[in-house]
C-alpha cells in the first residue's frame, strides 16, 4: 500500500497569510490526525478526523481549522499565520483512531516570514 | 504540553553498542509506542506495547514498560551508523477511548552512532 503523502512539503509564506496544507492517508485508514512539530514544543496534537467529523481537538487557537472529505483525505488551514506558526505539520493516519498505530507523512515545513 | 519525559536527551555511541532511552510519562495510558524521525521527516513506527504487557522484543529492539513507576525504556542492541535518528516515546490515554487519534510525545532522544 501507499504510505502517507502530505502536500506541499515545503512552503514560505509571510504574516498575515493563509495557507492549506493536504494529507492523503494510506487507503482504508479512516482516522487521520494532525500535528505540529518545533523545536521549542515538540510535537503536539492540532485535530483528528475520523468519517468527515473532528472528533478531538489540541490547544491550539481558532485559526487552525481542518476538515476532512469522504475519501478520508484532508486538509488543514491556518488563517493569519504568525510567525510562531513556523513549524513541521505531521500528519497521520489510522485504521480507526483508537491508540492504535499510527503511520505518519513526510511532512509540510512551513516557514513564516 | 508533553506528557513524556525522555532521557537522555542526546546519546552518542559507537558502532555495535547498545543504546538504552528512557521514556517517563504521568497519566494511564493504553499503550506506549516507540517512533524513530530521521532529521526532521516523518515518524516511523518502531514498536507497540500494550499497558498490560511489561516486555516486548522486535529485532533487535526491546521494550520494557513499568505502568507503576509510568515509565517505559528502548534497547536497540547492536548499534548501527544508520540507527542515528531522534527516538520518541508517545503515549495512547486510557480514557476509555475518548482521546480520539491522539498520541502524546515526549521531547524525545537523539541517537547519533558513530561507525
Amino acid at each position: 500500500k501507499a504510505g502517507v503523502t502530505q502536500t506541499p512539503r515545503y512552503l514560505i509564506k509571510t504574516r498575515g497569510q493563509q495557507v492549506t496544507l493536504s494529507c492523503s492517508p494510506i487507503s482504508g485508514h479512516r482516522s487521520v490526525s494532525w500535528y505540529q512539530q518545533t523545536p521549542g514544543q515538540g510535537l503536539q496534537f492540532l485535530f483528528e478526523y475520523f468519517s468527515e467529523t473532528q472528533r478531538n481537538k489540541g490547544n491550539f487557537p481558532g485559526r487552525f481549522s481542518g476538515r476532512q472529505f469522504s475519501n478520508s483525505r484532508s486538509e488543514m488551514n491556518v488563517s493569519t499565520l504568525e510567525l510562531g506558526d513556523s513549524a513541521l505539520y505531521l500528519c497521520a493516519s489510522s485504521i480507526q483512531g483508537y491508540g492504535e498505530t499510527q503511520y505518519f507523512g513526510p511532512g509540510t515545513r512551513l516557514l513564516v516570514l | 504540553s508533553q506528557q513524556g519525559e525522555e532521557d537522555p536527551q542526546a546519546l552518542s555511541i559507537q558502532e555495535g553498542e547498545n543504546a538504552t532511552m528512557n521514556c517517563s510519562y504521568k497519566t494511564s495510558i493504553n499503550n506506549l509506542q516507540w517512533y524513530r524521525q530521521n532529521s526532521g521527516r516523518g515518524l516511523v513506527h518502531l514498536i507497540l506495547i500494550r499497558s498490560n504487557e511489561r516486555e516486548k522484543h522486535s529485532g533487535r529492539l526491546r521494550v520494557t514498560l513499568d505502568t507503576s513507576k509510568k515509565s517505559s525504556s528502548l534497547l536497540i542492541t547492536a548499534s548501527r551508523a544508520a540507527d542515528t535518528a531522534s527516538y520518541f516515546c508517545a503515549t495512547a490515554p486510557g480514557d476509555g477511548g475518548t482521546s480520539y487519534g491522539k498520541l502524546t510525545f515526549g521531547q524525545g532522544t537523539i541517537l547519533t552512532v558513530h561507525p
